[in-house]
């Protein structure tokens, strides 16, 4: 059975700082995908990123960055220069297909204060 | 904004009283999701469609049904709802199905069970 753990279940940090979120993810699989999503306050589940097991490459997009290690089954994502409006729950997942398309497991979630 | 909806966005009920959830989706995909979101528990899969009167069971299926006569709706049913089926409901698209393919989220809906 697919697995992902966040072990941090909360993290509070000061506005300007840089924050990393841990996901670890366990899967017989050998082609896999991989998922950030993010929900802020109101409640919305917004979709972040997608990368595959196939491409290790780290990944920048504006303050985001991605780190994907498939040795140690990691995918954290970090946020440079957090601002208030980042303060949400983050979750990552992972794709499993099966014959009914493809099935989502999510970790439990880490939830992410950025105060002033 | 994928084209989500759900209805009703809130709800309480009591204890054995039947509820129906309705997702709705204007995009003509043809995968749609359940999930149930609980604290300490990220959101876990009830059901899923795959595509009309195509359904299965997911992670946690016990106590609700399913049932898809349309693309477009995708209902989930509490026969006799219980207060640990207290949770937020979401429901999820999938254009292509394929293990690539992102999964994008309803609003949610607010169930509770007294």
């Amino acid at each position: 059975a697919q697995k992902v753990t966040q072990a941090q279940t909360e993290i509070s940090v000061v506005e300007k700082e840089d924050v990393t979120l841990d996901c670890v993810y366990e899967t017989r699989d050998t082609t896999y995908y991989l998922f950030w999503y993010k929900q802020p306050p109101s409640g919305e589940l917004v979709f972040l990123i997608r990368r595959n097991s196939f491409d290790e490459q780290n990944e920048i997009s504006g303050r985001y960055s991605w780190n994907f290690q498939k040795s140690t089954s990691s995918f954290n994502f970090t946020i440079t220069a957090s601002q208030v409006v980042d303060s949400a729950v983050y979750f990552c997942a992972l794709s499993e297909l099966t014959g009914g398309g493809n099935k989502l497991t999510f970790g439990t979630g880490t939830q992410l204060k950025v105060e002033l | 904004d994928a084209g989500i909806t759900q209805s009703p966005r809130h709800k309480v009920t009591e204890t054995g009283t039947p509820v129906t959830l309705r997702c709705h989706q204007t995009e003509n995909h043809r995968y749609m999701y359940w999930y149930r979101q609980d604290p300490g528990h990220g959101l876990r899969l009830i059901h899923y469609s795959y595509g009309v009167k195509d359904t299965d069971k997911g992670e946690v299926s016990d106590g609700y049904s399913v049932s898809r006569s349309k693309t477009e709706d995708f209902l989930l049913t509490l026969e006799s709802a219980t207060s640990s089926q207290t949770s937020v409901y979401f429901c999820a698209i999938n254009a292509g199905g394929g293990l690539a393919d992102t999964q994008y989220f309803g609003p949610g809906t607010r169930l509770t069970v007294l």
